[in-house]
């Protein structure tokens, strides 16, 4: 199956140093990345919608100058927590979106990466 | 603000049991889809369904979507400790290819 990548998979930093998260697709190309927070024992939150080459989408209430994305090619998409203090501290996930296999078995979905447990003392 | 509320939010069952997770919203879906989660890991994908009224099944988990696409169940069928985890219902809103996910149903299979 589809594969998609985070790293790191921890990190742990001191509150205004800023953090950057990466999110590959690994064997497909992903035209859209999609960021998501989770707090301790909650659900997904979307944070932010990243096309390759055009600026991020934010949704509601999500800092876009706190919480910087790039989108630079098919494969990866990057996500950098500037300034981090610790209510910053979450697990942050990501996602990717594009057509996996070729033919008439080929599929659109998402793929989720496994994670950035990001701790900010 | 679409809204993705689950029920429950808690269960602990006995292995062997059979249980039904639910997801309801106002909002109609074009498609939606369950995950498990497991602890410092991100979700992994059971099922999507596209269709109102679509039932999949996937060994002992069926999965319905509501006629109407705003709501939809999962069942598990004789319960096993493996299955405990973290279930998310998302759905996508038509042509966003955005998911808003549920609120969660933390599953706990007793041995």
């Amino acid at each position: 199956g589809a594969v998609v990548s985070q790293h790191p998979s921890r990190v742990i930093c001191k509150s205004g140093t800023s953090v950057k998260i990466e999110c590959r697709s690994l064997d497909f190309q992903a035209t859209t990345m999609f960021w998501y927070r989770q707090f301790p024992k909650k659900s997904l939150m979307l944070m932010a919608t990243s096309n390759e080459g055009s600026k991020a989408t934010y949704e509601q209430g999500v800092e876009k100058d706190k919480f910087l994305i790039n989108h630079a090619s098919l494969t990866l998409s990057t996500l950098t927590v500037t300034s981090a203090h610790p209510e910053d501290s979450s697990f942050y996930i990501c996602s990717a979106r594009g057509i996996v296999g070729r033919g008439p078995s080929s599929t659109d979905t998402q793929y989720f990466g496994p994670g950035t447990r990001l701790t900010v003392l | 603000t679409q809204l993705l509320e689950q029920s429950p939010q808690f269960l602990s069952i006995q292995e062997g049991e059979n249980l039904t997770v639910y997801c309801n919203s106002s909002s109609v879906f074009s498609s939606l889809q369950w995950y498990r989660q497991e602890p410092g890991e991100g979700p992994v994908l059971l099922v999507t369904v596209v269709t109102g009224g679509e039932v999949k099944k996937l060994k002992r988990l069926t999965f319905q979507f509501g006629d109407a696409r705003k709501d939809s169940s999962l069942h598990i069928t004789a319960a096993q400790p493996g299955d405990t985890g973290l279930y998310l219902c998302a759905g996508e809103t038509s042509g966003t290819y955005k998911y808003i996910f549920g609120t969660g149903t933390r599953l706990k299979v007793l041995a």
